[in-house]
């Protein structure tokens, strides 16, 4: 699976939108491109996936570029309880392992 | 989403002794679930792959007889820690997916195991 950096840490005020970029220049074709958060002594927690084109759904937006090198995850409005550690991670199939990297922790501040 | 539950949440025992920590998956079918490690201030760690009905698949350095796992059941997975040492009290994590949504995988809330 393609390795992806993040950045260690970032900071965003509440109510503004949090957006996490996330590089995977190695990324094969037909791998995806997940996000998962976790909360302080909670299992991580599915956000959302993509492989070509950008993506929303009720939690945040992912935003792919054309040539699949990167990634920004976009929390629209982020509120105190999204403060948690922000994993990306490439993966080439359904049903396979996840590796995690060191992700992004995210504070949101009021 | 789909709901992944982990039983005991938290888990002391003595050096020495085994514990065992049950995966189960609540509101679907599981045919592969992954057991994960996760030390203080640490990424998560995969262990293992579990199947139902089959050997478990160990990555490497993970010994599998210390860290024996059964999936007995589409819902069910167990992961027993024998012969327990201090320095294996860590966050243990369990995920899953549904077969009818592969491209989506579910984490339990994990296990606090603590070896005194």
């Amino acid at each position: 699976d393609a390795k992806t950096t993040q950045p260690t840490s970032m900071d965003c005020a509440e109510g503004r939108a949090a957006n996490l970029p996330c590089n995977h220049s190695t990324i094969s074709g037909n791998e995806y491109v997940y996000w998962y958060r976790q909360i302080h002594s909670q299992g991580p927690q599915y956000i959302i996936h993509g492989l070509k084109n950008n993506e929303t759904n009720e939690m945040a937006s992912l935003i792919i570029t054309e040539d699949r090198k990167s990634s920004t995850l976009i929390l629209p409005h982020a509120t105190l309880r999204d403060t948690a550690v922000y994993y990306c991670i490439a993966a080439n199939q359904a049903g396979t392992a996840l590796i995690f990297g060191k992700g992004t922790t995210l504070s949101v501040s009021s | 989403g789909a709901v992944v539950s982990q039983h005991p949440s938290r888990v002391i025992c003595k050096s020495g002794t085994s514990v065992k920590i049950e995966c189960r998956s609540l509101d679907f079918q599981a045919t592969t679930m992954f057991w994960y490690r996760q030390f203080p201030k640490q990424s998560l760690m995969l262990m293992a792959t579990s199947n139902e009905g089959s050997k478990a698949t160990y990555e490497q350095g993970v010994e599998k007889d210390k860290f024996l796992i059964n999936h007995a059941s589409l819902t069910l997975s167990t992961l027993t820690v024998t012969s327990a040492h201090p320095e294996d009290s860590s966050f243990y994590i369990c995920s899953a997916s549904p077969a009818t949504s592969a491209y989506e995988q579910y984490f339990g809330p994990g296990t606090r195991l603590t070896v005194t």
